[in-house]
C-alpha cells in the first residue's frame, strides 16, 4: 500500500531552526509537496521537489532524496506565526496526491 | 484567500437531511477536488472532476454525491449521513497542463456536523 509518514507533534522554540522530516512509500513518484495549515484555514502550498535536493524559499526550504524516500522542511528564524500543520504529500504514478497526517508545530515564545 | 470559496462553512444536520456543499474557483483552472479531513488522519480524496467530467471515486458510499456543473463550480449533496460522516470537507482545485508542480489551491472547508 502507499504510504506517508511525519511525526504528529513537534514543539521548537521562536528564533530557532526546526526540521520536520516525511517518509514515503508510493506506487510511482511524480513529485513532493509541502503544504502548511493554520487551524480552521485551508492549506496553503509551500513547496514543491521533483528532483533530488534543497529548494530555498526565504525562511522556509526543502529537501528530497528519491533513493531514500525521504523529504525534509527546514523552517528557520521561527515566528509564532509559523505555529500551523505541516503537511507532506506526493504525487503517485497515477498523479494523484497521497497526503501524510500532517505534523502539529508548536512554536513557544 | 486562495481564490477558492466554500459555503457554508459550518454545517450542523441530523441522519435524515438532504443538504448540499457548494464550491467556487476563481482561478481559471480546469481541475476541481473533494477533499475529507478528520483530525489527525491523512486528507482523504473523494471525488476528482477534470474538464468537468469525473476522473476518480474513491469508494465513496452513495450518500455523498458530487456534481460539477462547469469548470468554476463544484458541488457535494449530502443525504442520510451517519455521525462518522462528521468531518471538514475541503474543495481544491488545479490547473492540469503536464506542468511542474500544478499544485492544488484550497478552499476554506466546511465543518460538518452530523448528529
Amino acid at each position: 500500500g502507499q504510504n506517508i509518514d511525519q511525526p504528529t507533534e513537534m514543539t521548537a522554540t521562536e528564533g530557532a531552526i526546526v526540521q520536520i522530516n516525511c517518509t514515503y512509500q508510493t506506487s510511482g513518484f511524480n513529485g513532493l509537496f509541502w503544504y502548511q495549515q493554520h487551524a480552521g484555514e485551508a492549506p496553503t502550498f509551500l513547496s514543491y521537489n521533483v528532483l533530488d535536493g534543497l529548494e530555498e524559499k526565504g525562511r522556509f526550504s526543502s529537501f528530497l532524496s528519491r533513493s531514500k524516500g525521504y523529504s525534509y522542511l527546514l523552517l528557520k528564524e521561527l515566528q509564532m506565526k509559523d505555529s500551523a500543520s505541516y503537511l507532506c504529500a506526493v504525487r503517485d504514478s497515477n498523479y494523484q496526491l497521497i497526503w501524510g497526517a500532517g505534523t502539529k508545530l508548536i512554536i513557544k515564545p | 484567500e486562495t481564490g477558492v470559496t466554500q459555503t457554508p462553512r459550518h454545517l450542523v444536520m441530523g441522519m435524515t437531511n438532504k443538504k448540499s456543499l457548494k464550491c467556487e474557483q476563481h482561478l481559471g483552472h480546469n481541475a476541481m477536488y473533494w477533499y475529507k479531513q478528520s483530525a489527525k488522519k491523512p486528507l482523504e480524496l473523494m471525488f476528482v472532476y477534470n474538464f468537468k467530467e469525473q476522473t476518480e471515486n474513491n469508494s465513496v458510499p452513495s450518500r455523498f454525491s458530487p456534481e460539477c456543473p462547469n469548470s468554476s463550480h463544484l458541488f457535494l449533496h449530502l443525504h442520510t449521513l451517519q455521525p462518522e460522516d462528521s468531518a471538514l470537507y475541503l474543495c481544491a482545485s488545479s490547473q492540469e497542463d503536464g506542468g511542474a508542480s500544478n499544485e492544488q489551491f484550497f478552499g476554506p472547508g466546511t465543518r460538518l456536523t452530523v448528529l
